[in-house]
């Protein structure tokens, strides 16, 4: 089974920060990664695949990278409306999620 | 626009059965892949079961051979039938639609929270 790690657990931010998250696999998985972010009460909701194609509708201050074992969630300038927790998720083989990482106000 | 409505969570007692219903609405759920994703209270969110279109079927380890993914296709709907309940089987359980093949999930129901308790 493929394994997700992210870092951190807890992110403490400012408005209009620069933000970055770090998903590792414990295997390859090509670019088969998604990101989601996800409010209390909500379903979470699909920001970015594919490690870097941005969703319909996503704001562009949100970007990914990665590919093969080490990925990241960049959040240009943090807005009030970012404050959620995040979640990786690898596809390419069965489907795994990652730990989650809150960010929350500093 | 594409729905899916969770329904039939509740309390039930360890050992106990439940059947998870997931309504959609905007497109045809035997044509597409659909899953089950769970989420503990204050915990993660965890893959439970995924169906493909041709009607394949894969479930997580902690489930296998206690869950059951299914669809009716004449009121297009998903379900889940959990047998053997655990105490670690309370979640909020969504259903879950993938637009194409080689997508995450890309809508997700409101979802629909099962407790297990005596």
């Amino acid at each position: 089974d493929i394994q997700m790690t992210q870092s951190p657990s807890t992110l403490s931010a400012s408005v209009g920060d620069r933000v970055t998250i770090t998903c590792r696999a414990s295997q390859s998985i090509s670019t088969w990664l998604a990101w989601y972010q996800q409010k209390p009460g909500k379903a979470p909701k699909v920001l970015i695949y594919k490690a870097s194609s941005l969703e319909s509708g996503v704001p562009s201050r949100f970007s990914g990278s990665g590919s093969g074992t080490e990925f990241t969630l960049t959040i240009s300038s943090l807005q009030p409306d970012d404050f959620a927790t995040y979640y990786c998720q690898q596809y390419n083989s069965y489907w795994t999620f990652g730990q989650g990482t809150k960010v929350e106000i500093k | 626009e594409v729905q899916l409505v969770e329904s039939g969570g509740g309390l039930v007692q360890p050992g106990g059965s439940l059947r998870l219903s997931c309504a959609a609405s905007g497109f045809t759920v035997s044509s597409n892949y659909m899953g089950w994703v769970r989420q503990a209270p204050g915990k993660g969110l965890e893959w439970v079961s995924f169906i493909y279109s041709g009607g394949r079927t894969y479930y997580a380890d902690s489930v296998k051979g206690r869950f059951t993914i299914s669809r009716d296709n004449s009121k297009n709907t998903l379900y889940l039938q959990m047998n053997s309940l655990r105490a670690e089987d309370t979640a909020v359980y969504y259903c879950s639609l993938l637009n194409g093949t080689y997508r995450p999930f890309d809508y997700w129901g409101q979802g629909t929270l099962v407790t297990v308790s005596s």
